[in-house]
């Protein structure tokens, strides 16, 4: 059974920081990796996907990378702002179409 | 363009009680998704279609029927409504075999007293 988790469960640092978020799962046989972002009260907004023959892709001060061998998935967000506050989710998609979640981030950006 | 579109948006029931939750897409996709979102566990997967006229459980079905009424359509029904079913409930589409990207609606807030 796949299980994904993520680390930290909650984040809090300075404007301007650059930080790394991390995910990990424990079946590597996945289609790809998606990175989303959920404000309080909201739904799930896409931020980026990554294909399973890919090693990262980049949105503007995003970058996500991954490591099929190693399990493991990073979210990388250059020179962090106070709008970068919400909980951060990771899923990876396994056979049958079905994604697998991380239990999140919670990130806080300090103004 | 819509993308997901849950209704309701908050519901209260009581114990015992029985409700359906409605979902729809408008972006022709063929893999539906229903999840609940609990504190501090991410989101888990209780049913989920991959095409029209099918159906397959997820990781917590217990307690929950789906319907995929059409392409556009993919209900979630509580028959017997119990506290611990209070949740928030996602639903999701998405288009591929394997599927690209998904995507999610606002949410249901559910409260079983």
């Amino acid at each position: 059974k796949q299980e994904v988790t993520q680390i930290p469960a909650a984040l809090s640092v300075p404007e301007g920081e650059n930080l790394v978020l991390n995910c990990s799962f424990t079946d590597s046989a996945i289609y790809n990796l998606q990175w989303f972002r959920q404000d309080p009260g909201k739904g799930l907004t896409s931020l980026l996907l990554i294909q399973s023959s890919q090693r990262e892709q980049t949105s503007g001060r995003l970058n996500a990378s991954l490591d099929k061998s190693s399990g493991r998935s990073t979210l990388y967000i250059a020179a962090s702002q106070p709008g970068d506050s919400a909980t951060y989710l990771c899923a990876a998609l396994e056979y049958g179409n079905k994604l697998v979640f991380g239990a999140g981030t919670i990130l806080r950006v300090k103004s | 363009n819509a993308g997901v579109t849950q209704t309701p948006k908050f519901q209260v029931l009581k114990t015992g009680q029985s409700m359906t939750l409605q979902c729809a897409q408008d972006m022709n996709h063929n893999s539906m998704y229903w999840y609940r979102q609990d504190p501090g566990m991410g989101l888990r997967l209780i049913y989920y279609s991959a095409s029209e006229g099918t159906t397959d459980k997820g990781e917590v079905p217990n307690g929950y029927n789906v319907s995929r009424l059409n392409k556009r359509e993919f209900s979630l029904r509580l028959e017997s409504a119990a506290p611990s079913q209070t949740s928030v409930y996602f639903c999701a589409s998405g288009q591929g075999a394997p599927q690209t990207e998904a995507f999610f609606g606002q949410g249901t807030r559910l409260t079983v007293v």
